[in-house]
């Protein structure tokens, strides 16, 4: 079954410590990307990979890293978490070639940073 | 960045009642896509519309593409509960492939 698969579903942490919330997908996708989902600003994305070691900013990229470091996963770091990235969070792959391509989501993470 | 703004950005309606929901932008798009978000659950793709004018279905849900492909609907006929969510309308533009949503309409159908 394709899919994109996302650890944990729910989190909550403290101000500082670092955490990774991990992103696997099964389809051989070129394209992975995070999401933060918050009420009222809609989905944005952070950051967004093109393929192995190719990764880039988003919209919203401050105090998130990043990894590509083979196709299938593509982890989102936190090196010092704090209140203001308590989100829901999404990470989604596509194929790469055309504009139309269909977007595949996980089911998110539920961070609450305290 | 193309932006994507969708109105209304809530609807609460009877089981049985027809809804529109809207996808304006000032910019051409290249293709748009309808996404369904269901609560506690990441968005899945509805319909991907190509062609000014296009129009689909999908059961009781039509989708329409303006001819100027710069605006989109979705109808809904007779409304069930099951439909409930947030619909999301989205376009990708750019050489990067950067998928950019509208920030969605959250429907409720009450039985």
């Amino acid at each position: 079954e394709a899919q994109v698969t996302q650890n944990p579903r729910y989190l909550i942490t403290v101000t500082g410590k670092k955490l990774t919330v991990t992103c696997s997908q099964n389809m051989n996708h070129e394209y992975m990307s995070w999401y933060r989902q918050d009420p009222g600003l809609g989905l944005r994305q952070i950051y967004y990979s093109m393929n192995v070691e190719v990764t880039d900013k988003g919209d919203v990229p401050e105090g998130y890293k990043v990894s590509r470091k083979e196709k299938r996963n593509f982890p989102l770091i936190l090196e010092s978490p704090s209140p203001n990235q308590t989100s829901l969070y999404f990470c989604a792959s596509r194929r790469t070639g055309h504009s139309n391509t269909e977007a595949f989501f996980g089911q998110g993470t539920r961070l609450t940073v305290v | 960045t193309q932006l994507l703004e969708q109105s209304p950005q809530f609807l609460s309606i009877q089981e049985g009642e027809n809804l529109t929901v809207y996808c304006n932008s000032s910019s051409v798009f290249s293709s748009l896509q309808w996404y369904r978000q269901e609560p506690g659950e990441g968005p899945v793709l509805l319909v991907t519309v190509v062609t000014g004018g296009e129009v689909k279905k999908l059961k009781r849900l039509t989708f329409q593409f303006g001819d100027a492909r710069k605006d989109s609907s979705l109808h809904i006929t007779a409304a069930q509960p099951g439909d409930t969510g947030l619909y999301l309308c989205a376009s990708v533009s750019g050489s990067n492939y950067k998928l950019t949503f509208g920030k969605g309409t959250l429907l409720t159908v009450n039985p």
